[in-house]
């Protein structure tokens, strides 16, 4: 079975500072997707970046970027320049790329809370 | 263009009662999933609609059901309700499966009190 293992329950960082969240996953898929999801206090989920696992680059979006290892089954996020609104609930999330494959049926880690101090 | 929506936002029910919640998709996802993010327990993937039809279900008891209508809308109905499916119930919408490139878009969810 896959699994998605979110191994900070809480992290902080200061204000324009940068921080390291963690992830492993287990699978004996190839092919598949990586996320990184933000639920701030609203609840509502926000994709914050994407990883193909056929990509070897690493994503980056903004002050966000991954450091994805394949072979040790590792997708970190990195934060830079954090921000008060960085403040959520970060998980982790994979999804096979098989064909046919919903890439909605994700399977989550426990998550991450982030505190972001002033 | 509008997003996920989900309603009611809040719902207290009863123990025994049934529950309705609704998802309506961002336009042009036919795709609808349901997930229970309870307390503790992170995100756990309940059921997967497409073109109408149920194509998966997570590790759910068959009182957790739902339909998507020909509009792709859904509804998640949760009947005999216990104490534990108390949770925030989150819906997301995507393109079918197959398509690279794709990810899921989320609704803000409804939370369900059981009490």
């Amino acid at each position: 079975a896959q699994t998605v293992t979110q191994s900070q329950p809480e992290m902080s960082v200061q204000e324009a500072e940068t921080v390291t969240l963690s992830c492993t996953y287990d699978t004996s898929e190839s092919d598949y997707y990586l996320f990184w999801y933000k639920q701030p206090p609203s609840r509502q989920m926000i994709l914050v970046i994407r990883q193909e696992a056929y990509k070897q680059q690493n994503a980056t979006e903004n002050r966000f970027s991954v450091n994805f290892q394949k072979a040790a089954k590792s997708f970190s996020l990195k934060i830079s320049d954090s921000q008060l609104g960085d403040a959520a609930m970060y998980f982790c999330a994979w999804v096979p790329n098989a064909g046919g494959t919903s890439y909605g049926k994700l399977t989550f880690g426990q998550g991450t809370i982030l505190t972001v101090h002033p | 263009e509008a997003g996920v929506t989900q309603s009611p936002t809040h719902l207290i029910k009863t123990r025994g009662q049934q529950a309705t919640l609704r998802c309506s998709p961002i336009s042009g996802h036919t795709s609808v999933y349901w997930y229970q993010q309870a307390l503790g327990l992170g995100l756990q993937f309940l059921l997967w609609y497409d073109e109408g039809e149920e194509r998966n279900r997570g590790n759910f008891p068959p009182r957790f059901s739902g339909r998507q209508f020909p509009n792709y809308s859904s509804e998640l109905n949760v009947n005999a309700l216990e104490l534990e499916d108390s949770a925030l119930y989150l819906c997301a919408s995507s393109f079918p499966g197959g398509r690279r490139n794709t990810e899921a878009f989320f609704g803000q969810g409804t939370r369900l009190t059981v009490v």
